[in-house]
């Protein structure tokens, strides 16, 4: 199995400021198709899953321009360029790379300080 | 706009079957383009994968393999919905069930999710 590791598990971030979540995979995340198919999801507090970004940098319909993704093979980043209050929760990567089995990440817990 | 409408009891007894349905609006359980899956979450084991059902000319299933031999996921072309059946629970199995649409290998509709408790 693909193994996903996010770093760090827990963020406190000040409103306004900058975040960055990593996540790593345990191997490449290139498709012989040619696609990365690394996404990012948010859960926020008594909510299901919602993703934000698709084919590691594409941004879903709704989502906000401060959310951003990079990376390549197996480093990617999640960006918010300037936290609000609506952004606390956890966030997740998930690899798609592998047919059988997709995995997550085990989440990075956002919080304001 | 694709929703995903979960049902099925909240409490389950030990060595009962879990049974959960997932009504499908603004797609097709039989479309040729996505999968049908469903995810569990829970504090011990995080956001796992269960399983998927799909159509390409003729019905597949995939299941994780940590339930394989107690696992069914069934898709319903009348009432357009899937369900999850999940065989001889534990405490182990409580957990927050969600039904999740794969398109594009990743998952972009996901269904309000289901607290299951397994519990006599």
């Amino acid at each position: 199995d693909v193994v996903m590791t996010q770093s760090p598990l827990s963020l406190p971030v000040t409103l306004g400021q900058p975040a960055s979540i990593s996540c790593r995979s345990s191997q490449s995340l290139v498709h012989s198709d040619g696609n990365t198919y690394l996404s990012w999801f948010q859960q926020r507090p008594g909510q299901s899953p919602r993703r934000l970004i698709y084919m590691v940098s594409n941004r879903d319909s709704g989502v906000p321009d401060r959310f951003s993704g990079s990376g390549s093979g197996t480093d990617f980043t999640l960006k918010i360029s300037r936290v609000e209050a609506e952004d606390v929760g956890v966030y997740y990567c998930l690899q798609g790379t592998n047919w059988l089995m997709y995995t997550f990440g085990q989440g990075t817990k956002l919080e304001i300080k | 706009q694709v929703q995903l409408q979960q049902s099925g009891p909240g409490l389950v007894k030990p060595s009962q079957t879990l049974s959960l349905t997932c009504a499908i609006s603004g797609d097709s359980v039989s479309s040729n383009t996505v999968a049908w899956n469903w995810i569990r979450q829970s504090p011990s084991r995080g956001l796992e994968w269960l399983g998927r059902t799909y159509y390409r000319s003729k019905w597949y299933n995939d299941y994780a393999v940590s339930v394989k031999s107690r696992i069914n996921i069934n898709p319903d072309t009348s009432k357009n919905q899937f369900s999850l059946q999940l065989n001889s629970v534990t405490p182990e199995d409580t957990a927050v069930y969600y039904c999740v649409r794969e398109w594009v290998r990743s998952y972009d509709y996901w269904g309000q999710g289901t607290l299951v408790t397994v519990s006599s």
